[in-house]
């Protein structure tokens, strides 16, 4: 069971828009935390995608895009191609597992 | 940009320790801009954080690891090292190491990744 609750998977066809949730709870996320997320293609490292809730690293498309309200965050993706069928993570911080980082349990993505 | 490559035997036996090292290139492992973690996937599954050490030495893991979970820094090498002790086949995993900016904890830098298994 992961600290963060991602659905286990999501799809949605070419062109369309897909968001991605990721609940915690009042010592991670609602505390105030940072979420990250991180997409991993099959048999690759994962690659930050989202930082700081809603920031882009260079090189990131603006099809990918972030949010957190309360202990939920997202992740929507717009414009959806072949190439985002991928795995999806958020990560935060969990201030009652002695400092710990906390990733969610995934979501694999399916462009149909 | 920062380059991390993972080394260490891809086979360990059960109650045997688990060593591995990160060799950091392109960048200072002593800086203050920076803190350096491990992180494990198990086959078909999600990511799991093992532990994070920053540049004043200080460590943090995974609650659930602690007991058998050391992370240290050789600054000689630019290099930072995961020892995981009493291994069972539940430890069988791709292991990462990855750093972040210092004052965050997201992970931008990633290794590739080295797959050991835990097996007599």
């Amino acid at each position: 069971q992961s600290v963060l609750t991602q659905p286990p998977s999501v799809s949605g066809a070419p062109g369309q828009r897909v968001t991605i949730s990721c609940t915690g709870s009042s010592s991670n996320i609602g505390a105030g935390y940072d979420v990250h997320w991180y997409q991993q293609l099959p048999g690759t490292a994962p690659k930050l995608l989202i930082y700081g809730n809603s920031n882009r690293p260079s090189g990131v498309p603006d099809r990918f895009s972030g949010s957190k309200s309360g202990t939920s965050a997202s992740l929507a993706i717009s414009g959806l191609q072949a190439e985002d069928e991928a795995d999806y993570y958020c990560q935060s911080y969990d201030s009652s597992l002695s400092g710990s980082v906390v990733f969610g349990g995934g979501t694999k993505l399916t462009v149909l | 940009q920062l380059q991390l490559q993972e080394s260490g035997p891809g086979l360990v036996k059960p109650s045997e320790t688990l060593s591995l090292t990160c060799t950091v290139s392109g960048g200072s492992i002593s800086s203050s801009s920076y803190y350096w973690g491990w992180i494990r996937q198990p086959p078909g599954k999600g990511l799991e954080w093992i532990g994070s050490i920053y540049y004043s030495g200080s460590t943090y893991y995974n609650p659930s690891l602690k007991s058998r979970v050391t992370i240290s820094v050789d600054t000689s090498k630019n290099q930072f090292s995961l020892k995981l002790s009493s291994v069972t086949a539940a430890d069988t995993a791709v292991y990462y190491c990855a750093e972040a900016p210092s004052g965050s904890r997201a992970h931008l830098g990633w290794g590739q990744g080295t797959l050991v298994t835990v097996s007599s």
